[in-house]
């Protein structure tokens, strides 16, 4: 079955430490988007690509970096100058046009 | 400018039907969407509207769009508590190459028995 997998579901880690999150998706989408959630703020756009080796700031990249060498992966990191990681991470891919997005299940990062 | 406004709690109860409503400011918008999220977990694509319609029905759900107001609502019949979820409203503009989606914060729906 095609889908975007986000790993892992949980992750801890201390203040300081960078961190990078998984996303994976095999629907042959070109576009992929990462998204933050924290409670009653809804979904913040971070970064997003719209093809393989090229990728765009969203709303809120400051602290965050991207990479997209394969359509299939869009990694995201969370360095040490983005002040509060804690949050829930949402990956989310599209194809060309007008489509809605399939998202992940979602990486929840606690740092303590 | 674009922003999304929702309400952020309904409650209702079982069997009763909800209706959910957002609006919207930027009259551009091409598509606009409903996604469900149900606790720890992604979103999930519900229903969509093109803008050029007024209403969309889909089992259960009905999407009626009201341009003038720029006014969305997602009505649930027959609410069952697994409905029971936040629920996000979200546009995509016109003529913007490739555009993101904006999304509104939400509206928790909890369903009472």
């Amino acid at each position: 079955d095609g889908g975007i997998t986000q790993s892992p579901k949980y992750l801890f880690r201390k203040e300081g430490q960078n961190v990078t999150l998984s996303c994976e998706q095999n629907l042959n989408h070109d576009a992929m988007y990462w998204y933050r959630q924290d409670p009653g703020q809804g979904l913040r756009l971070i970064y997003y690509s719209q093809i393989v080796n090229d990728f765009q700031k969203g709303d809120i990249a400051e602290g965050y970096s991207v990479s997209r060498e394969k359509k299939e992966s869009f990694p995201l990191t969370v360095t040490s100058a983005q002040k509060n990681p804690t949050a829930f991470y949402l990956c989310a891919s599209s194809i060309w046009g007008y489509d809605g997005y399939t998202f992940g299940s979602g990486t929840r990062l606690t740092v303590v | 400018g674009e922003d999304v406004e929702q309400s952020l709690f309904l409650s209702v109860r079982e069997g009763d039907s909800s209706v959910i409503n957002c609006t919207y400011t930027d009259s551009s918008s091409t598509y606009l969407y409903w996604y469900k999220q149900e606790p720890g977990a992604g979103l999930q694509l519900l229903t969509y509207i093109f803008s050029n319609m007024d209403m969309k029905q889909d089992q259960r759900l009905t999407v009626l769009l009201n341009k003038k107001d720029k006014h969305l609502s997602l009505r649930i019949a027959d609410t069952q508590t697994g409905d029971s979820a936040i629920y996000f409203c979200a546009e995509r503009l016109k003529n913007s190459g490739y555009s993101t989606l904006t999304f509104g914060k939400g509206t928790m729906l909890l369903v009472s028995p």
